[in-house]
């Protein structure tokens, strides 16, 4: 079955260390976006990338990097720079600008817990 | 900016009574409208859209009617279920005519909804 895949599904993070988050998709999808949700804030666009080897911050960009060097990978590192990185991460892909433009969805993967040691 | 505005919850409901989850969206020309369903320590998965004025998203006995008029996009279930008890998020994508070939979704904060055998 298509879909996305996240891991770890839950992730400890000591003081001062960077983590990074997994996330991998088998859809064929060129774009590709990580969310940050806190309790009673929906979601918050951290970055997103339409195409490999590119990417474009979000909202909350600070504190984190990603990369993007195969179509089917797109992983998160939280580095020690974000204060406050307790939150639930989810990653989520679409087809392109075009089908996007026409009402295709994002699809989402199950998300991991980040939380502090 | 664009916005979208929901119903704070939690909404509690007995098994059989009838669902709204109000939604409003301020945004520039025709954005494309979404409803997301979050089942507990899962991502999101999408319920049903709307791309135009007038559209009628449906699935799964969900209903939402984009309201061009009343900037607005209400979840409806005639009978709900234990099994529907989530998080429900609104959510709303650029018009690509007004700047959205960025592909970002904005969201709304999410109504935790409960429901009682």
């Amino acid at each position: 079955d298509g879909g996305i895949t996240q891991s770890p599904k839950y992730l400890f993070r000591k003081e001062g260390q960077n983590v990074t988050l997994s996330c991998e998709q088998n859809l064929n999808h060129d774009a590709m976006y990580w969310y940050r949700q806190d309790p009673g804030q929906g979601l918050r666009l951290i970055y997103y990338s339409q195409i490999v080897n590119d990417f474009q911050k979000g909202d909350i960009a600070e504190g984190y990097s990603v990369s993007r060097e195969k179509k089917e990978s797109f992983p998160l590192t939280v580095t020690s720079a974000q204060k406050n990185p307790t939150a639930f991460y989810l990653c989520a892909s679409s087809i392109d600008m075009t089908g996007f433009s026409l009402g295709q969805p994002q699809h989402f993967g199950d998300g991991t817990r980040l939380s502090i040691l | 900016g664009d916005s979208v505005t929901q119903m704070e919850g939690p909404v509690t409901l007995s098994e059989e009574a009838f669902l709204t989850i109000n939604c409003t969206y301020t945004a520039t020309g025709y954005p494309s409208l979404f409803w997301y369903v979050q089942y507990p320590g899962e991502g999101l998965q999408l319920l049903l859209k709307a791309t135009k004025a007038d559209d009628k998203g449906s699935n799964k006995g969900f209903e939402a009617t984009y309201r061009k008029e009343t900037t607005s996009f209400h979840l409806e279930k005639g009978s709900v279920q234990v099994s529907d008890s989530a998080v429900y998020f609104c959510a709303l994508r650029k018009s690509p005519v007004y700047g959205g070939a960025t592909n970002k979704l904005i969201f709304g904060t999410g109504t935790l909804l409960a429901v009682q055998p």
